[in-house]
């Protein structure tokens, strides 16, 4: 998964409660991402970030919020959680360059929300 | 909103034979990139091309852009079980963030 993991994988909460999902890096990519995936969806998303303390929203953030205090670390928090935010959530990164690049991807944390 | 969308959603063939996946986006792009997603997994990048290319090729796959109907296609030739999974054009649409618009995804099934 290309130097990115996330944490936890798997959780389970209940409706209301707080859920802070972690995604880190170890190639010092600059920019980084999270999206969710829902069926018939596709990925969709969130909060970006383009350098510490450099945040951004997506297409579809409300009810999250994000942090980058270190350039490795990208926190995603879901203040009260509700049902509609059970989903696998993705974290990705990439390098600045001059040419087109790809973004990597970690392996995916599926959250479910009771 | 989604830039781009695939087509099919889902796609069933027998190993050996060829796919292809379509894929439609709504507005200028910088690049397109397709990328893999096996069962349970994270998306792993498989190609791009830029706007001013119009085909490329990498190992069994081969990528298509066509600008002007705001399109693009791959092509997985010779297909093995292995390419079963789901597979997700990008939209690159440029800027200084590099954000990426995905479609909803083709789901491959290669039958032995």
């Amino acid at each position: 998964d290309a130097g990115i993991t996330q944490s936890p994988r798997h959780k389970v909460t209940e409706t209301g409660t707080p859920v802070t999902l972690r995604c880190h890096q170890t190639e010092n990519h600059r920019y980084m991402y999270w999206y969710r995936q829902d069926p018939g969806h596709g990925l969709r998303l969130i909060h970006y970030s383009y350098g510490v303390k450099d945040t951004d929203k997506g297409e579809v953030s409300d009810g999250y919020s994000v942090s980058r205090s270190k350039t490795e670390d990208f926190l995603l928090t879901l203040e009260s959680a509700t049902s509609s935010q059970t989903s696998v959530y993705f974290c990705a990164a990439r390098s600045v360059g001059s040419v087109p690049r790809e973004q990597y991807f970690g392996p995916g944390t599926r959250l479910t929300v009771t | 909103s989604q830039q781009g969308e695939e087509d099919p959603q889902a796609l069933s063939i027998q190993e050996g034979e060829n796919a292809t996946m379509n894929c439609s986006y709504k507005t200028s792009i910088n690049n397109l990139q397709w990328y893999r997603q096996n069962s349970g997994r994270g998306l792993v990048h498989l190609i791009l091309i830029r706007s001013n290319e119009r085909e490329k090729h990498s190992g069994r796959l081969r990528v298509t852009l066509d600008t002007s109907k705001k399109s693009s296609s791959l092509l997985i030739t010779a297909s093995r079980a292995a390419d079963t999974a789901s597979y997700f054009c990008a939209a690159n649409s440029g800027g200084s963030n590099y954000k990426l618009t995905f479609g909803k995804g083709t789901l491959l099934t290669v039958n032995p």
